[in-house]
């Protein structure tokens, strides 16, 4: 009964070559995140939804395009993928508000290497 | 420009003892800090916070302390346990009606020992 799923887990891919990650959360949030953890572990922002509706957009190159069907899904699309694009990519959500303090639910990310 | 900023990448404690990880942040606008716990391969899973208009929270055997004048901030575990061996993120943020971003430090990975 995951809160947030996020597929596939592992993602080998050439450069070059078009990929996408999936997210779903049931946890009824407002808000979903992507997040990158690089080689130097930094947990990066790159995009937020809110009720599908883009918030934030960090400096990510444009090969990088999130899509939300629905408040339960973002999911994440990457053209023409770079060996730097090798990293761990984390989905979250939240409620908009830091109320009641528990801040983001993380799935357990997805780690994309690009050879 | 990292904004919040864990400088101890590792720490090793003895089990019962108490473990005190450190955070520290430039942006005097956070107003929400969080620490998260991290296991290998698993996605990083929300463990205490603290408003700024507090200067402590706790939880059980987990305390965040919160200095705003030295934009510093710990977390205290008594006692710790092995189990507790984990990466720990700091996180601060700015809170806005729209949603926000958690700015993470690089993580202290705590290893606690029998």
């Amino acid at each position: 009964d995951t809160a947030v799923s996020q597929t596939p887990k592992y993602l080998v891919t050439q450069m070059g070559n078009d990929k996408s990650i999936k997210c779903e959360q049931n946890l009824g949030h407002d808000t979903m995140y992507w997040y990158k953890q690089d080689s130097k572990k930094f947990l990066k922002i790159m995009f937020s939804y809110n009720n599908k509706e883009l918030i934030i957009n960090e400096t990510v190159p444009n090969r990088f395009s999130p899509k939300s069907p629905d408040k339960a899904h973002l999911n994440l699309h990457i053209n023409s993928l770079e060996l730097g694009d090798s990293a761990v990519y984390f989905c979250a959500s939240s409620q908009v508000s830091l109320i009641d303090g528990y801040g983001y639910t993380f799935g357990s990310g997805t780690r994309l290497t690009v050879v | 420009d990292q904004q919040v900023k864990q400088n101890s990448p590792s720490l090793s404690v003895q089990e019962g003892r108490i473990s005190i990880l450190n955070c520290d942040y430039t942006n005097s606008m956070f107003d929400y800090f969080l620490w998260y716990k991290k296991y290998p391969a698993e996605g990083p899973t929300f463990l205490i916070s603290i408003s700024s208009i507090k200067d402590k929270n706790e939880d059980g055997r987990f305390t965040v302390f919160l200095n705003k004048s030295a934009k510093h901030l710990s977390l205290h575990i008594v006692p710790s346990q092995p189990g507790d061996s984990a990466v720990y993120f700091c996180a601060a943020s700015v809170h806005s009606n729209s949603g926000y971003a958690l700015n993470f430090g690089k993580g202290t990975s705590l290893l606690v020992t029998p």
